[in-house]
């Protein structure tokens, strides 16, 4: 199994608050994704990084930023969490960008936000 | 509206039938993959299909990405209670943006 750890696995908070997760990864890959996945909509694309310090938005980033500041760790923070963004949080990493045809990426296994 | 649309979106079956799902776009994707998701737990990718027409084998599971790129299917033969799960498709619209179907949650019963 890919190394990737998230942090919190489950957590609870109210609505205006602000929310940091965290994805930990020790395979040295240079791509960090942040999901949400939601029924009936599958796995949406927050942000997505390409480097340390190198981050792009993805489908649904309003509401959201993120940080790299080392390989290994890609933050995601909620400044301001609202009922809407209680889902569940993947991070995903790869070696190569997913359009090349050969390139897989690993999930972690998910944090679930609720926002009360 | 999802780029990606999956059908059926619930299937139950019992063990041992034939089942095929679908994964159906109006848009072209230079790649298209499979990922199996079992609960509380991150989606595996099973296969990724880059070429028009391409068939892949795994097992049990067949992957078929169509002639234009626009669409996939996955058959599985003589279903086990380990394939139950949920699979969803993906395909690159650029370079790092995969889109993601709202997935097939099959059920197998023993």
């Amino acid at each position: 199994d890919a190394g990737i750890t998230q942090s919190p696995r489950h957590k609870v908070t109210e609505t205006g608050t602000p929310v940091t997760l965290r994805c930990h990864q020790t395979e040295n890959h240079r791509y960090m994704y942040w999901y949400r996945q939601d029924p009936g909509h599958g796995l949406r694309l927050i942000h997505y990084s390409y480097g340390v310090k190198d981050t792009d938005k993805g489908e649904v980033s309003d509401g959201y930023s993120v940080s790299r500041s080392k390989t290994e760790d890609f933050l995601l923070t909620l400044e301001s969490a609202t009922s809407s963004q209680t889902s569940v949080y993947f991070c995903a990493i790869s070696e190569s960008t997913p359009g090349a045809g050969y390139n897989e990426q690993f999930f972690g296994p998910g944090t679930r936000l609720t926002v009360l | 509206t999802q780029l990606l649309e999956q059908s059926p979106q619930f299937l139950s079956i019992q063990e041992g039938e034939n089942l095929t799902v679908y994964c159906n776009s109006s848009s072209v994707f230079s790649s298209l993959q499979w990922y199996r998701q079992e609960p509380g737990e991150g989606p595996v990718l099973l296969v990724t299909v880059v070429t028009g027409g391409e068939v892949k084998k795994l097992k049990r599971l067949t992957f078929q990405f169509g002639d234009a790129r626009k669409d996939s299917s996955l058959h599985i033969t003589a279903a086990q209670p380990g394939d139950t799960g949920l699979y969803l498709c993906a395909g690159a619209v650029h370079n790092n943006d995969m889109r993601f179907g709202a997935g097939t949650r099959l059920t197998v019963k023993p």
